[in-house]
């Protein structure tokens, strides 16, 4: 077992682009989240996933943002027409739950620098 | 999720233990109290939970008030590998499946 695992973990694009993120959780983990943290602040919830299944949105996960989990196994998020406040950590993290509280484990993200 | 409050920023000698304390005035009773902590540069990483009794693992210890409104995550020896930002959590099990982390404490350890 690795961990967690994202794919770039840097990425500088120019505004307007479109940007793809790749994660990686941990095997046999059911459920996949997504995290964005901005300079100074804890990170903020964008979505989840029960294995192929997309739960729960944050309503920071504006029309721009799409997540994808086929098959239940790795996740993508994409970005379209990026903008400047896209500039961001985005963290991934995995967890197995079928009851009662459960323990996440975050991947070390990919740093989104927008220009 | 219940919010919680936490002093911005503490500073702990290195090899003494340190307290990091966490206010939850309206917990509910269904909430566990989750901490997990940051590193420089990277991902959160889980560092204990509780319900209701204090609980000790590898990493650190978690005491929990008799009535649930206050909680105290406890380092017995703290390392310069311990300055991160420590975050205190409340779960709802019926509730969010996300973690609400806040702005947490920022730990400083002096060596």
């Amino acid at each position: 077992d690795t961990g967690v695992s994202q794919d770039p973990r840097h990425k500088i694009t120019k505004r307007g682009q479109n940007v793809t993120f790749r994660c990686d959780p941990i095997s046999e983990h059911n459920r996949l989240y997504w995290y964005r943290q901005t300079l100074g602040q804890g990170p903020e919830f964008l979505t989840y996933f029960q294995n192929e299944a997309q739960l729960e949105k944050s309503r920071l996960l504006s029309d721009r943002f799409s997540a994808e989990r086929p098959k239940g196994s790795f996740s993508t998020l994409e970005i379209q027409r990026t903008e400047q406040g896209d500039s961001a950590m985005y963290l991934c993290a995995s967890s197995f739950r079928t009851g009662g509280t459960d323990t996440q484990y975050f991947g070390p993200g990919t740093r989104l620098t927008v220009l | 999720d219940a919010k919680t409050t936490q002093p911005n920023s503490m500073e702990s000698n290195e090899e003494e233990p340190v307290h990091l304390p966490c206010n939850h005035s309206t917990i509910s009773g269904t909430d566990y109290i989750h901490w997990y902590r940051q590193l420089p540069s990277q991902g959160p990483e889980y560092v204990i939970h509780g319900l209701t009794s204090n609980v000790n693992n590898r990493m650190a210890s978690l005491a929990i008030a008799e009535d649930r409104k206050s909680s105290t995550l406890i380092l017995h020896r703290a390392t310069l590998r311990d300055a991160a930002v420590y975050y205190c959590i409340l779960r709802d099990v019926s509730g969010a499946n996300n973690l609400f982390f806040g702005t947490g404490t920022r730990l400083t350890v002096i060596p």
